[in-house]
């Protein structure tokens, strides 16, 4: 079984500062990780993944997350917040040993930028 | 590319009729997922197809929803009869063989009155 926590329903951070998402993931095995965005009144659109290469996992829009075994963790992060990334984000888990497999989605993570 | 089609993008509709909502996926992808979205309950997986095979439909909330994938490029999801609380966003997503990441259809709102 494998599931996903996404650590605070809502984040709110000023124009320019840092961003920094929670996700904690559970996995019986060695887990696929995956931050999606949704902009409001569309699907979610890919970030970033994490399939065993590098554990520091750089994706689209300056976002980054890093894979930690140790704290079960792939927070995401971006060094300078920007008006256009207010949205709902989306941590995921697949199983890496089964490449048909589904992904289980967190909870969603909506965050604003104040101007 | 396209990416993956879904229609209508809005539906409203009364109560006991019939819906169908249809997905094209990317070409060339052989995996399609049927996504659920409320406020309440999140994004809830209903069913998944590998190669236009049904592989989990556990999430399929009961037999008032079918799905089917007659061929690679084409897919529905059919709810008959509907009722108020079947209102959500249903979205449609693809995965390519070999890759991980999914990439999602714009989604149909549904309106159920």
């Amino acid at each position: 079984a494998q599931s996903v926590t996404q650590l605070g329903s809502h984040v709110s951070v000023s124009e320019g500062a840092l961003v920094l998402l929670r996700c904690n993931y559970s996995s019986s095995v060695p887990p696929y990780l995956f931050w999606y965005v949704q902009y409001p009144n569309q699907g979610l659109q890919l970030l970033l993944k994490y399939t065993s290469a590098a554990t520091l996992v750089k994706g689209i829009n300056g976002f980054e997350a890093e894979f930690k075994k140790s704290e079960t963790s792939f927070h995401l992060t971006k060094p300078s917040a920007h008006m256009s990334d207010a949205a709902e984000y989306f941590c995921a888990v697949s199983d890496k040993n089964t490449n048909a497999g589904k992904s289980t989605f967190g909870d969603g993570t909506t965050l604003t930028v104040k101007p | 590319d396209a990416g993956v089609i879904q229609s209508p993008r809005h539906e409203v509709t009364e109560m006991g009729q019939e819906v169908t909502l249809r997905c094209k996926p990317i070409s060339g992808h052989n995996s399609l997922f049927w996504y659920r979205q409320t406020m309440m309950r999140g994004l809830e997986l209903l069913i998944y197809f590998n190669n236009n095979v049904p592989i989990d439909d556990s999430g399929m909330p009961e037999d008032r929803f079918s799905a089917k994938m007659p061929n690679a490029s084409f897919s529905t999801l059919k709810i008959q009869p509907s009722e108020p609380r079947d209102s959500a966003v249903y979205f449609c997503a693809s995965r390519g063989q070999g890759s991980y990441g999914y990439t999602f259809g714009s989604g149909t709102r549904l309106t159920v009155v």
